[in-house]
């Protein structure tokens, strides 16, 4: 059994750029959820695809956006980054659907937006 | 939406002595009550669980109670070593249109003192 893996490990940006994150999700677990930790806070969810649809979303303006893909894997779409933007990007793996809702972490990539 | 408030947001502990974090939660229909700890830099790492039909669950040194009525739910930390030294994050999750979202406390700071 392989764990949640992400990549990249960190990424450095400027303003209005755009950026795509990735998450490989744990074997046997076909939702992945994406979440944004500030620096000092609790991660904020973001958004859940299931069987390759967004089945759940955050207060997060439409910029942020995703795909999930046949074998589970997902990723995470920014445009227009804003300063704000900056933080620790974790997606959790889970067996959706009537699945017990337990969730694994990746080790998230850090943004920086400068 | 949920809204998980917890407390303290710092705690400092003698080594050996307990430890408990406390949460309070919005939404009633929330079914599942997970705990994370996350070392510095590292990925939240689940550490124990609760679901709503259960009233305390045990794991060695660390324990969960939730109160359904009140809507509080604790973890509880005894014999505490320098290794428990994290930041915990207690959790709500609640299955809201075909998916299980979670949303997290502000985090409590665990310094566990030699």
């Amino acid at each position: 059994e392989t764990g949640v893996t992400q990549s990249p490990t960190h990424l450095i940006k400027t303003r209005g750029q755009q950026v795509t994150l990735r998450c490989s999700s744990q074997s046997g677990h076909n939702t992945v959820s994406w979440y944004q930790q500030a620096l000092g806070q609790g991660p904020q969810f973001i958004f859940q695809y299931y069987r390759e649809e967004e089945n759940g979303r955050g207060n997060f303006p439409p910029r942020f956006s995703g795909l999930q893909f046949p074998n589970y894997s997902s990723e995470l779409n920014v445009n227009a980054l804003e300063l704000d933007d900056s933080a620790l990007y974790l997606c959790a793996s889970s067996f959706g659907g009537t699945g017990s809702g337990e969730q694994f972490f990746g080790p998230g990539t850090r943004l920086t937006v400068l | 939406g949920e809204n998980v408030e917890q407390h303290p947001s710092t705690l400092s502990v003698q080594e050996g002595d307990s430890a408990v974090i406390k949460c309070t939660y919005s939404d009633s229909a929330s079914n599942y009550f997970p705990w994370y700890k996350q070392e510095l830099g590292k990925r939240p790492q689940l550490i124990i669980d609760i679901r709503s039909n259960v009233g305390e669950k045990k794991d060695q040194r660390i324990a969960v109670t939730l109160n359904k009525t009140a809507k509080h739910f604790s973890l509880h930390i005894t014999e505490t070593q320098p290794e428990d030294s994290a930041v915990y994050f207690c959790a709500a999750s609640i299955r809201s249109g075909g998916y299980q979202k979670v949303t997290f406390g502000t985090g409590t700071k665990l310094q566990v003192i030699p």
